[in-house]
């Protein structure tokens, strides 16, 4: 594949719904990091995956965010019971490896996310 | 723990012009690298340039170069030729320490005809 690919590019859900955001990474790439990023600001820091195991999710907001890479590639960032505050674009970026951050990271164009 | 400033929130420049971009971050970490992302409209962070805090030379790629301070703190952009599709937010981003990056709050960019 090209390179990182999101879906769905937009989602808007309802206060208190369950919704899932997809990442497909760079083939053979090993490391993937979600970010969200709100209106007007840089991303932020989520969570980073290295293969299959959630190296650093120091990042997560609360716990009803929850992310799984289960196959070390496809990734799906989870958020039950959904609020307003969660509106934000999340982006997913992916490296060859990982090396104390010090490898490019490459991203997907991110899901919109909208709460009514 | 790390801190990426971008002061100026918004800039322009005429087609063909040059146009600095400036940044300052604040790190313990002796070993890192320095990022700016441009991000269209189309949502995508694209990497521009990019450099090693260990190397004493600016990065260059093309139209775009940077130029390091260390001791500063300092890691400004500088984009020559400046082209309408250069119109973007710009992010300067710190990698260093751990996985994460952390970025600047951006910088809007718009290259006027």
């Amino acid at each position: 594949g090209a390179g990182v690919s999101q879906t769905p590019s937009n989602k808007v859900t309802e206060k208190g719904k369950y919704v899932e955001l997809r990442c497909d990474p760079i083939s053979g790439h090993t490391a993937l990091y979600w970010y969200r990023q709100s209106l007007g600001q840089g991303p932020e820091f989520l969570i980073y995956f290295q293969g299959t195991g959630a190296a650093d999710d120091s990042g997560l907001p609360n716990d009803r965010f929850f992310a799984v890479r289960p196959e070390g590639s496809v990734s799906t960032l989870k958020i039950q019971r959904t609020e307003r505050g969660d509106s934000a674009v999340y982006l997913c970026a992916s490296s060859l490896s990982s090396s104390g951050g010090l490898d490019t990271q490459y991203f997907g164009p991110g899901t919109r996310l909208t709460v009514l | 723990a790390q801190t990426v400033t971008q002061s100026q929130p918004e800039m322009s420049v005429q087609e063909a012009e040059t146009v600095t971009l400036s940044c300052t971050y604040d790190t313990s970490e002796s070993n890192y690298y320095l990022f700016w992302y441009k991000q269209p409209p189309s949502r995508q962070m694209i990497l521009v340039i990019r450099q090693e805090a260990y190397k004493q030379q600016n990065a260059t790629e093309n139209r775009f170069s940077v130029n390091f301070q260390k001791a500063a703190k300092s890691f400004s952009l500088k984009i020559s030729d400046s082209q309408l599709g250069d119109t973007a937010m710009y992010f300067c981003a710190f990698g260093g320490g751990s996985e994460k990056l952390v970025f600047g709050k951006g910088m809007k960019l718009t290259v006027n005809p």
